[in-house]
């Protein structure tokens, strides 16, 4: 069954520091999601690809936040400096972005804890 | 601003007692519901899609239903094994070329006790 991988599961590092995220839709979707979990709370989105072009980047903090999906397949999501408040889990999703089936399936996702 | 909100936050069952979820929502225009469920450290599992009130979809112990401003998710007599956070999002028609976002609700833990 295709899935949505995501590396690494966990990371843990300090503040400060950069991290970096790496994520593999599922074959054949063109479309491509970064959303935030905090603790508690539902997904929200920071930044959605459509094929390598970004079609909405406007929760995404751009002054410590990159992302980036040069040949429109796997993306990179990148935090520097990360800080306190960047912990929470970065979820990665795709979907297909025509036709019926709308649906976004996401991957497993990666637990950042910044120290 | 599209808003989504889920009530309860948490429920407690008895295994074979059966409940409902609520997802409250406004959207400017809605192209679709969505129920997702997430266990602890994972990511979010879809389950189904309502695209217009009336709707409705089952699979297994659960069954979503939708009106014009909100969605329930029922869940007849649950088992152990559906303990979970249940999620709601919903999905504006928007322009261009691809589906837009999800907007999430916080969510409701459900645990179901043997």
């Amino acid at each position: 069954e295709a899935e949505v991988a995501q590396s690494p599961r966990y990371k843990i590092t300090e503040k400060s520091q950069a991290v970096a995220f790496w994520c593999d839709p599922i074959s054949g979707h063109a479309t491509l999601y970064w959303y935030r979990q905090i603790l508690g709370q539902g997904p929200e989105l920071l930044v959605q690809f459509q094929d390598e072009s970004v079609v909405d980047d406007s929760q995404l903090p751009k002054d410590r936040f990159s992302a980036e999906r040069l040949k429109g397949v796997d993306s990179t999501l990148k935090i520097q400096p990360a800080e306190l408040g960047d912990s929470a889990m970065y979820l990665c999703a795709s979907s297909l972005s025509r036709g019926p089936s709308n649906e976004q399936f996401f991957g497993p996702g990666t637990r950042l804890t910044v120290l | 601003e599209d808003q989504v909100t889920q009530s309860p936050e948490a429920l407690r069952l008895q295994e074979g007692e059966s409940s409902s979820l609520n997802c409250s929502y406004t959207v400017s225009g809605l192209r679709g519901l969505f129920w997702y469920r997430q266990d602890p450290g994972k990511g979010p599992e879809f389950l189904f899609t309502l695209y217009s009130a009336g709707e409705e979809k089952e699979k297994e112990r659960l069954k979503a239903t939708l009106t014009k401003k909100e969605s329930f998710l029922h869940i007849t007599a649950p088992k152990p094994e559906d303990s979970a956070t249940y999620l709601c999002a919903v999905q504006a028609r928007a322009g261009g070329t691809s589906y837009g976002k999800l907007t999430f609700g916080q969510g409701t833990i459900l645990t179901v006790h043997p």
